[in-house]
């Protein structure tokens, strides 16, 4: 079973402070995604990575950047944490290829105060 | 205009009722097709792929109509366990965009 690992479930965070969130993948996924989701807008892709050191902008990246030094693990880092970013994110991984199918980690529910 | 499109709900059916979800999308260059299950404050799961020719898996069944670009969910004899978030998947490249989600209560 592939599992997805996100650092945090519950995270609190000051305006201003850059902030890391982690995710980690057991699978030897190619691919992996950065989302978050709010009640009324859904998920929204913030950034992806299809291999290491390799990054792709989602429809919302302003305000997030991300790290993929390794294959398994995937960083995204709010340079400067807004009370806008507060919100639930979610990491996901997949197989390289169309088909495909994400599979999430349980997410972290970042408050930014 | 979304690229994918689904009725928000809610959708309130007794134990045992057939429901059907429907979702459509908006680029016609969309490869690959998918329902996930959603619960309250917790991840999207996958339910399963859809593919052209139509799948089934237990009670669940899904249809992709590439013509109309639209994608269906049918759940025979509801179950309560049943009740969650559907979301209707649309995946081009590799990237995947989700629709705003199906919600099903079903009752006692």
């Amino acid at each position: 079973d592939v599992k997805v690992t996100q650092s945090s479930r519950y995270l609190v965070k000051r305006t201003g402070e850059k902030v890391f969130l982690e995710c980690v993948q057991d699978m030897d996924h190619e691919n992996m995604f950065w989302y978050r989701q709010d009640p009324g807008l859904g998920l929204r892709l913030i950034y992806f990575s299809y291999d290491v050191k390799m990054k792709e902008k989602g429809d919302i990246p302003e305000g997030y950047s991300v790290s993929r030094e390794k294959k398994e693990r995937f960083s995204l880092i709010l340079e400067s944490a807004s009370t806008n970013q507060t919100s639930m994110y979610l990491c996901a991984s997949a197989q390289g290829g169309v088909n495909s199918p994400l599979h999430f980690g349980n997410g972290t529910r970042l408050t930014v105060t | 205009r979304k690229e994918v499109e689904q009725d928000p709900g809610p959708f309130n059916v007794p134990e045992g009722a057939t429901v059907a979800f429907n979702c459509t999308y908006s680029n016609s260059a969309s490869q690959s097709f998918f329902w996930y299950r959603q619960d309250c404050r917790k991840e999207p799961k996958l339910l399963m792929s859809v593919y052209s020719s139509g799948n089934e898996d237990g009670r669940f069944t899904a249809q992709l109509n590439r013509a109309s670009q639209y994608i269906s969910l049918l759940i025979r004899d509801s179950k309560l366990s049943d009740s969650a978030t559907y979301l209707c998947v649309v995946n081009i490249g590799g990237k995947s965009t989700f629709g705003d989600g199906t919600t099903l209560t079903v009752k006692p």
